[in-house]
């Protein structure tokens, strides 16, 4: 079946370290992935879009990877602060990008400990 | 710029019941898509409305429906409530061109609603 997954388990980490986030799909093709932030309470906040012939983007302190063999993107956030402790999911759009329908991933929790 | 508004944020019903969420896009957006979030599945796509019209439709039965107004604002309605309902409804707005890869999406800070 088609689906996107990433990490169940919360990642906890040490300040200052890199943060590392997987999103793995099957059976799609996407024409690119996003990644959003989510707080308790708050709706998802976009972070970073990345598309198929993008190896690598980058924004302050994030970085995002696209490997279309892999079927993978990697997120990390480098330097982490206990302010960047939130829930990390990842979407794609199976349909290139000319609607709405994106696939969600169930989001990783990251916790960064002072 | 004021950021999207979603209301009530808190609600319970029983089932049976019906259900009318509130959502006031960013001034300017034309577009209002409505998400429902649960633990066991993340985020799923309800549909999307642009210019009164739905535009955009996930896999849900009939008995979620949506509307959006001439001044954007949407609601969302859900009738003959099921235990299963229960979610975090997410709405978000954005400007509404056709490209979603650079169209942002903002979201509201959801309505929880939980059935008894």
């Amino acid at each position: 079946s088609q689906k996107i997954e990433q990490n169940s388990e919360a990642l906890n980490i040490q300040e200052g370290k890199t943060a590392t986030l997987t999103c793995n799909y099957t059976n799609y093709s996407p024409a690119y992935l996003q990644w959003y932030r989510q707080d308790p309470g708050r709706g998802p906040v976009f972070l970073l879009l990345i598309r198929e012939n993008e190896k690598e983007k980058r924004k302050e302190r994030l970085k995002v990877t696209f490997d279309t063999t892999l079927k993978q993107s990697l997120f990390h956030i480098t330097a982490s602060q206990p302010a960047d402790s939130a829930t990390y999911l990842c979407a794609l759009d199976p349909w290139a990008g000319n609607n709405r329908k994106l696939i969600w991933g169930l989001g990783t929790s990251l916790a960064v400990n002072p | 710029k004021a950021g999207v508004t979603q209301t009530p944020r808190y609600l319970i019903k029983t089932r049976g019941q019906q259900v009318t969420l509130s959502c006031s896009p960013i001034s300017g957006h034309r577009s209002v898509s409505w998400y429902q979030q649960t633990p066991g599945q993340g985020l799923q796509f309800l549909f999307e409305y642009f210019s009164e019209t739905q535009r955009n439709k996930g896999n849900f039965p009939g008995r979620f429906s949506g509307r959006q107004f001439s001044n954007s604002r949407s609601e969302m309605n859900v009738s003959t409530l099921e235990l299963g309902d229960s979610a975090l409804y997410l709405c978000a707005s954005s400007l509404g061109t056709r490209d979603s890869s650079t169209d942002t999406q903002y979201f509201g800070p959801g309505t929880r609603l939980t059935v008894l």
